[in-house]
């Protein structure tokens, strides 16, 4: 298994850009999880989506912020109009019901 | 909502003693509790977790342990060695959704 994968690793931003973040997570598993990391703030929880269906969205910072999951292997993070307050690495994470969540290797974000 | 508070913040040991990592969390609900590994870079990966009708789990060098009448936690170390050196994160599950509330973690170096 390749485990959850995210893309892009790295993003470099100006300011007002559309950023879109993207996560397959492990085949089977059923939930899906966005993280933000911050030095300040540690690590966040975003979102998260039980079988397609976003369950929690009350960690999302403010409306600049979306996500969807359109079907059982992918799912996007968007940022519109991004700002440098948002740059910090963004983890998906995935798992099969309460128990282990395998994290993907993460986005570094920086907006510049 | 839950909440999850971890103590100490950064923890420094010599190669071979212990380290203990305590977390206390609010929702009397909350029934599973994982403990990640983070090293430099890297993405979080779970090293032990304990549910909530177990006190105590081990696995080799590691061993957690859980008092639910105090709402906490806490994560041990044996004979450490330079490799446990990395952020450790603890966390809380509050309901059946397999979402998690982190603990801002703790920074452990150990000196060779």
């Amino acid at each position: 298994d390749a485990g959850v994968i995210q893309s892009p690793r790295h993003e470099v931003t100006e300011m007002g850009q559309e950023v879109t973040l993207r996560c397959k997570p492990i085949s089977g598993h059923n939930s899906l999880f966005w993280y933000r990391q911050t030095m300040m703030r540690g690590l966040e929880l975003l979102i998260y989506f039980n079988n397609n269906v976003p369950i929690d969205d009350s960690g999302m910072p403010e409306d600049r912020f979306s996500a969807k999951m359109p079907n059982a292997s992918f799912s996007t993070l968007k940022i519109q109009p991004s700002e440098p307050r948002d740059s910090a690495v963004y983890f998906c994470a995935s798992s099969l019901q309460v128990g282990e969540q395998y994290f993907g290797p993460g986005t570094r974000l920086t907006v510049t | 909502g839950e909440n999850v508070e971890q103590h100490p913040s950064t923890l420094s040991v010599q190669e071979g003693d212990s380290a203990v990592i305590k977390c206390t969390y609010s929702d009397s609900a909350s029934n599973y509790f994982p403990w990640y590994k983070q090293e430099l870079g890297k993405r979080p990966q779970l090293i032990i977790d304990i549910r909530s009708n177990v006190g105590e789990k081990k696995d080799q060098r590691i061993a957690v342990t859980l008092n639910k009448t105090a709402k906490h936690f806490s994560l041990h170390i044996t004979e450490t060695q330079p490799e446990d050196s990395a952020v450790y994160f603890c966390a809380a599950s509050p309901d059946n959704t397999g979402k998690l509330i982190f603990g801002q973690g703790t920074t452990l170096q150990v000196k060779p």
